[in-house]
């Protein structure tokens, strides 16, 4: 199975740009990339998901390099609210998605 | 539209009894899948079912059993309980879990402690 890696913990500024890094070296050409969250006491939530091309929604854009190998999820303006624990998994068909460890994102006001 | 549903939220039970968990999926949902969190470990994939059928299995030993009804609800098992299944049991569903750009819908989780 695929891994990822990702920074323990990461802190941000209120209304700062946020960059969460991920290394997925072992990537394969059908593997998509999705990024999770999971706030406190509450289980994990969509962000993003990509396969190439970059990518933009109203909770954030995600930054694939060329290669594939690493990704990185952009919050444009953190908010005290986006605290939380965010995941890179990588997902194929035929759902077994592996969660790595993740980094906890910490937002100072 | 309703999302996904886990019965019961908290759980006490002691080591060597059973214990069964439920999950509603989003309305239209055929995958679901099951995943438990600890501190130690992360989140750890334990199955996912498809009409009724496990397609994915992982490395969780055979205590851990689950099955999907024809409604696509989904309940988790089990059997002679260890202090270490102490976990919050998640449950996740998508439309067909065989598409890899589905968004995968977690439910709260099942927070079981075993004394």
């Amino acid at each position: 199975d695929a891994k990822t890696t990702q920074p323990n913990s990461m802190e941000s500024n209120e209304e700062e740009p946020v960059h969460l890094p991920c290394n997925h070296s072992t990537i394969s050409g059908t593997d998509y990339i999705h990024w999770y969250r999971q706030l406190p006491s509450q289980g994990p939530e969509y962000v993003i998901h990509g396969l190439t091309s970059n990518v933009n929604n109203r909770m954030a854009s995600l930054a694939i390099a060329e290669d594939r190998k690493s990704s990185t999820l952009i919050l444009h303006r953190a908010t005290l609210r986006d605290a939380a624990v965010y995941y890179c998994t990588l997902v194929s068909g035929g759902f077994k998605t592996i969660f790595g460890a993740g980094t906890r994102l910490f937002v100072k006001a | 539209k309703a999302g996904v549903t886990q019965t019961p939220r908290y759980l006490i039970k002691t080591r060597g009894q059973q214990v069964t968990l439920s999950c509603s999926p989003i309305s239209g949902h055929r995958s679901v899948s099951w995943y438990q969190q600890t501190p130690g470990q992360g989140l750890q994939f334990l199955f996912e079912y498809f009409s009724e059928t496990q397609r994915n299995k992982g490395n969780f030993p055979g205590r851990f059993s689950g099955r999907q009804f024809s409604n696509s609800r989904s309940e988790m098992n089990v059997s002679t309980l260890e202090l270490g299944d102490s976990a919050l049991y998640l449950c996740a569903s998508s439309l067909s879990g065989q598409r890899s750009w589905e968004t995968q819908y977690f439910g709260p989780g099942t927070r079981l402690l075993v004394l």
